[in-house]
């Protein structure tokens, strides 16, 4: 069975770093991209951007381009999303979620909900 | 990019009504990469449909897609109780992939 199991909530005071992360199981990890996706409390679903863990080329979205850092480890198969400074508008539902180029996102992390608060 | 706008932003209907949503894009997406997730409240986005028309695994034929170019819909023919959810479009035709802002299916 494929799955992405996320790392588990984090609660963050503003200007802290964080990185979460995505374990792929059950696929050849290197066979698929990664994309992050955010969704903000009571808010629709926003695509950051993505990793090809068999190179580590990344694109992102133009709107998180600069504010996080996408990157992978293939050799334990996991996928991170990373923070160098958080704000409290980066509270959120983050998502991983499988796919390749000219497809469609499937299947989905379970999700890490990420709480920024002073 | 590619901006999607769906619509209605919130359609109440009853159970065994049938549902049409619409998503409509900025500009043509790229050989119909046009897909549609259900979201339920405390869950991940399901992938329902993809290719603007092809059903993902396990997803009943009450749901079917249409559409190419800049227009596409999802229709549910008969609503059943587990239906009632937020949707989304999404297209995957460019190096940037974009959502909708969702339609919330609500019981009326």
């Amino acid at each position: 069975e494929v799955q992405l199991v996320q790392s588990g909530a984090e609660v963050k005071k503003p200007g802290e770093s964080l990185r979460i992360s995505c374990k792929g199981s059950g696929y050849s990890f290197t066979s698929y991209w990664i994309s992050w996706v955010r969704q903000m409390p009571g808010k629709g679903l926003e695509w950051m951007g993505r990793i090809d863990p068999s190179d580590s080329y990344t694109n992102y979205s133009p709107s998180f381009q600069g504010h996080v850092t996408i990157s992978a480890d293939k050799s334990i198969s996991t996928a991170y999303l990373q923070w160098s400074s958080l704000k409290a508008s980066d509270t959120a539902m983050y998502y991983c979620a499988r796919h390749n180029e000219w497809e469609p996102i499937d299947p989905w992390g379970q999700g890490t909900l990420v709480t920024v608060s002073s | 990019e590619i901006v999607l706008t769906q619509s209605p932003g919130t359609l109440s209907l009853s159970p065994g009504e049938r549902a049409t949503l619409s998503c409509r894009a900025s500009q043509s997406v790229s050989s119909s990469y046009l897909a549609w997730y259900q979201q339920k409240p405390g869950q991940a986005p399901r992938l329902l449909i993809y290719g603007a028309s092809s059903r993902a695994t396990g997803i009943p034929d009450r749901f079917s897609g249409s559409g190419s170019g800049t227009d596409f819909t999802l229709t549910i023919s008969r609503l059943e109780p587990e239906d009632f959810a937020v949707y989304y479009c999404q297209q995957y035709g460019s190096s940037q992939n974009t959502f909708g802002q969702g339609t919330k299916l609500e019981i009326k």
